[in-house]
């Protein structure tokens, strides 16, 4: 079982679409949480942090829920700039970073 | 915007050659990262190090691979003697310890070609 495993995608959604990814990782001692967006040969660049009570920033909201050590992101209203892959990263206390395999979105006009 | 810069942003070397990647962390981190991410594939993580030691590797990080903090400013990632395997793009990443906690910041990132 991968470490952290998301939705393959890809995702092909309509401009003005909602549309939810979903993370799961198999570390329990897993300490913090990240959806991270990658452009097309470019480096990652933070999204969101990922917090048990859940967070909401504009269009995005994240959700966390440590039981099922399950992570979400949810979109609203997505634009076309929104076209990139979408990184779940998960972090132990000791440092080491672990990527899932990025889902891909396409937002089309 | 403080940000981490990463030279060369394109190497290219022969099998059998080392190289060093360079990366200038954001100034008030403390700790670093390196990650690759092979064309097409996920980025994956080599190594975080901490207070002048490494901290934690994968097994990706093997004795082909080291890192050096020389001078206060640069973090380098060096591989003795390249593979074919080895072309990839390698990011550098830092974090502070207060403000946003775990965020980590990337670099631009460089292109490394073995031929």
């Amino acid at each position: 079982r991968k470490e952290v495993e998301q939705d393959p995608g890809p995702f092909n959604v309509p401009e003005g679409a909602t549309v939810a990814f979903n993370c799961t990782y198999s570390n329990s001692a897993s300490q913090s949480f990240f959806w991270y967006r990658q452009d097309c040969r470019k480096e990652p660049k933070l999204l969101m942090s990922v917090y048990s009570s859940g967070n909401e920033d504009g269009r995005f909201t994240a959700q966390l829920n440590r039981a099922s050590q399950y992570i979400s992101l949810l979109i609203r209203d997505s634009k076309l700039s929104d076209s990139a892959t979408y990184l779940c990263v998960v972090n132990t206390n000791a440092g080491k970073s672990t990527f899932g395999d990025g889902t891909t979105l396409t937002v089309k006009p | 915007e403080p940000e981490v810069t990463q030279t060369p942003s394109h190497q290219v070397t022969q099998m059998g050659q080392e190289v060093i990647l360079r990366c200038v962390p954001i100034s008030n981190h403390l700790y670093f990262y390196w990650y690759r991410q092979i064309l097409g594939q996920k980025v994956e993580f080599l190594v975080s190090f901490y207070n002048n030691e490494i901290s934690e590797k994968s097994e990706i990080f093997d004795d082909q691979f080291s890192v050096e903090r020389p001078d206060g400013s640069n973090f380098t990632l060096k591989i003795r003697s390249t593979k074919l395997e080895d072309s990839a793009m390698y990011f550098c990443a830092s974090r502070g310890l207060a403000g946003r906690g775990d965020t980590q910041y990337f670099g631009p990132g460089t292109r490394l070609t073995v031929l």
